[in-house]
């Protein structure tokens, strides 16, 4: 079973801090996505990494950043965080695949719950 | 941009009842469409990916159809139980981008 492993459950931050949000996924998969899910607006896509020190921005980039220095690990990260930021974020990965090839399903974590205080 | 529609936002049937779930995209020229099931608290689980070229899939007492000229897929699940009871998403992948619906909320009832 694909396994896609977030760092933290929940996470409390104060305003203007720095905040990092680490992904791990144990299948070798090449793709590597950062969501946030809002009540009302959903799932909305913040970075996408199809291969390592590769990105691409998503729907929603603005105060984030992301790092994928290895395979296996993409970092989410909030430069200074602010209180619309509080949010569910979710980490996925799947197989390559693009476009008319992209017949792979994505396979989500659990989630981490950040509170920007 | 692609817009995904689903309805109802809320469901609530008795136990053994089919269940019926409805998804609509504005854009046709997607590759393939995905079912996702969220329980409270947790990410997503995938239960169901159709290709572009794909009418339907089945996995068990799940079956998803696939009419992408007329923008739509249905979920149908049989003889419902208790735990169905979740959230079901459903999203449609343009390139690598997936864009999700805002989901249907199912209850069963014991």
């Amino acid at each position: 079973d694909v396994k896609v492993t977030q760092s933290s459950r929940y996470l409390v931050k104060r305003t203007g801090e720095k905040v990092f949000l680490e992904c791990v996924q144990d299948m070798d998969h090449e793709n590597m996505f950062w969501y946030r899910q809002d009540p009302g607006l959903g799932l909305r896509l913040i970075y996408f990494s199809y291969d390592v020190k590769m990105k691409e921005k998503g729907d929603i980039p603005e105060g984030y950043s992301v790092s994928r220095e290895k395979k296996e690990r993409f970092s989410l990260i909030l430069e200074s965080a602010s209180t619309n930021q509080t949010s569910m974020y979710l980490c996925a990965s799947s197989l390559p695949g693009r476009g008319a090839y992209s017949n792979q399903p994505q396979h989500f974590g659990d989630g981490t719950r950040l509170s920007i205080l | 941009k692609q817009e995904v529609t689903q309805i109802p936002a809320a469901l609530s049937v008795p136990e053994g009842e089919n269940l019926v779930l409805n998804c609509s995209f504005t854009d046709s020229a997607i590759y393939n469409l995905q079912w996702f099931r969220q329980d409270p608290g947790k990410g997503l689980t995938s239960l169901l990916l159709i290709q572009s070229s794909q009418r339907e899939q089945t996995s068990g007492r799940l079956n998803a159809s696939l009419d992408k000229s007329s923008g739509r897929s249905t979920l149908y699940i049989a003889a419902s139980q208790p735990g169905d009871s979740a959230t079901y998403l459903c999203a449609v992948a343009d390139d690598y981008k997936l864009s999700f619906g805002a989901g249907t909320t199912v209850t069963v009832r014991a």
